[in-house]
């Protein structure tokens, strides 16, 4: 059974904090790791995805990828009340377009 | 067309009704999903297509969910005999290619009564 595993939260920060979320996955075949955010009432929307060991910036948002230790992190700087949601990690394999998996999510509230 | 198109919004019907709940996925997006989401719950995968062929189904809860892709666009999901269990939110998603992740559509809340 692939798996993938996040604190449920909450995760309270306050603002201009860094928060940060985890998540570790089961499938060590896995290749490909993605962040999606999901405010209250909407569907997930994609934020960030990496493939390689290491770390991937985007704006105040940082993904943290250690294959070996078979965990994912995505880091949010100077955290904002907007980005208060729920945040996905969701895990695939690079075969085709083979579904990809989901955690039931980290729900982040940042305080004013 | 602009993004995933899913209909309707919301759908409310009695326990043992059929419904069908419509995705019309991003245009040239060849993998189409479908998942579905319980009141605070994770994202629990249903099934995908590649083109028109169904090579995974294995998230269907039972018998009375089928699906089907046509024209390798509009995807319809279909609950026969609806169940109260079978209240969620059905998020339908595309790709061109999965690597590059989903694009999902705004979702179908289904309320059995």
């Amino acid at each position: 059974q692939k798996e993938v595993e996040q604190n449920s939260g909450p995760l309270s920060v306050p603002e201009g904090a860094i928060a940060s979320l985890n998540c570790t996955y089961s499938d060590r075949g896995s290749q490909s790791f993605f962040w999606y955010r999901q405010y209250s009432g909407k569907s997930p929307e994609l934020i960030m995805f990496i493939y390689s060991n290491g770390d991937k910036e985007d704006g105040r948002f940082t993904a943290q990828l250690n294959k070996a230790s078979q965990y994912v992190s995505l880091l949010i700087r100077d955290s904002q009340p907007s980005d208060s949601a729920t945040y996905l990690c969701a895990v695939g394999r690079n075969s085709g377009n083979t579904p990809l998996v989901f955690g039931k999510g980290t729900r982040l509230s940042v305080i004013a | 067309g602009a993004g995933v198109s899913q209909s309707p919004s919301n759908k409310v019907t009695e326990k043992g009704k059929d419904v069908e709940l419509r995705c019309d996925p991003i245009s040239g997006h060849t993998a189409l999903y479908w998942y579905r989401q319980s009141l605070g719950q994770g994202l629990e995968f249903l099934i995908y297509f590649q083109g028109n062929s169904a090579p995974d189904k294995s998230g269907l809860p039972s018998d009375r969910f089928s699906a089907e892709r046509t024209g390798g666009s509009v995807s319809t999901l279909t609950i026969q005999r609806t169940q109260q269990e079978d209240s969620a939110v059905y998020l339908c998603a595309s790709s061109l290619e999965a690597i590059y992740g989903y694009t999902f559509g705004s979702g179908t809340r289904l309320t059995v009564v």
